[in-house]
C-alpha cells in the first residue's frame, strides 16, 4: 500500500517565521507535488518535482520554495510566512508517467 | 492551460436516492484523463473514478458512474443509492496524458469542489 506521509498535521506559526512542511513517500515514485487547498478555489499546484534535485513551478509558486534532496522526500518551504498563506497543504506522489496520484492527509497551517 | 469548473458549490440528497455532480473543463489537448476525487472530513483524498478521454465508454465503479461528453467538455458524476458515507467534498480533475508530445508529470488541475451532504 502506497503511503504519503506529511509529518505535521496542524501547525501554527507567526508572521515572518520560516516554515518547513515535510512529505515522505514509500513507493519510490519519481513525481512529487505540493498543492494548496482553499475554500472555493479547489486545489492549486504550488511546485512539483520529477526527480531528485529537480523542481518546477506550478500555478502559484510565489512565496514558496521546495527541496528534494532524496527521492522519497519533498519539502515545502515558506521563507517568511504571511497570513495569506494560512491554508491546507496537500502533498502527493506518482510514478513518472503514471496517472494514479497518491495524496497525503494534509497539513493545516495557520499563520498568525 | 486547462481549466476545470464545478458550478455547484453544495448539493444535498436523501439516503438511497441518486445525485449528479456537474463538471466542465476547457482544454486544447486531445489525450487526457478526467478524475473524480472524494475528500471526506478526514481530508484524505480518495480516487472515485477515472475516465480516459480516448475511450467512448463511460467509466463505472459500483454505485459511481460518469457521463463523459467529450465534444461538450462535460464530465458529470452520478452517485446511485446514496449512502451517508458518501458525504464529502468532491473534486473533478484533469490530467494531460503523457505521450509523444512529452510527459504530463502527473499534474492535476482541479475544479473548485462540490460539498455533497447525504441526509438520512
Amino acid at each position: 500500500d502506497v503511503k504519503v506521509t506529511q509529518s505535521s498535521r496542524y501547525l501554527v506559526k507567526r508572521t515572518g517565521e520560516k516554515v518547513f512542511l515535510e512529505c515522505v513517500q514509500d513507493m519510490d515514485h519519481e513525481n512529487m507535488f505540493w498543492y494548496r487547498q482553499d475554500p472555493g478555489l479547489g486545489l492549486r499546484l504550488i511546485y512539483f518535482s520529477y526527480d531528485v534535485k529537480m523542481k518546477e513551478k506550478g500555478d502559484i509558486p510565489e512565496g514558496y520554495s521546495v527541496s528534494r534532496e532524496k527521492k522519497e522526500r519533498f519539502s515545502l518551504i515558506l521563507e517568511s510566512a504571511s497570513t495569506n498563506q494560512t491554508s491546507m497543504y496537500l502533498c502527493a506522489s506518482s510514478r513518472f508517467s503514471g496517472n494514479t496520484i497518491y495524496f497525503g492527509e494534509g497539513s493545516w497551517l495557520t499563520v498568525v | 492551460a486547462q481549466t476545470v469548473t464545478q458550478s455547484q458549490p453544495e448539493m444535498s440528497v436523501q439516503e438511497a436516492e441518486t445525485v449528479t455532480l456537474s463538471c466542465t473543463y476547457d482544454t486544447s489537448e486531445s489525450n487526457y484523463y478526467l478524475f473524480w476525487y472524494k475528500q471526506p472530513p478526514s481530508r484524505q483524498m480518495i480516487l472515485v473514478i477515472r475516465q480516459e478521454a480516448y475511450k467512448q465508454q463511460n467509466a463505472t465503479e459500483n454505485r459511481f458512474s460518469v457521463n463523459f461528453q467529450k465534444a461538450a467538455k462535460s464530465f458529470s458524476l452520478k452517485i446511485s443509492d446514496s449512502q451517508l458515507g458518501d458525504t464529502a467534498m468532491y473534486f473533478c480533475a484533469f490530467m494531460k496524458r503523457s505521450g509523444a508530445g512529452g510527459t504530463s508529470y502527473g499534474k492535476l488541475t482541479f475544479g473548485q469542489g462540490t460539498i455533497l451532504t447525504v441526509h438520512p
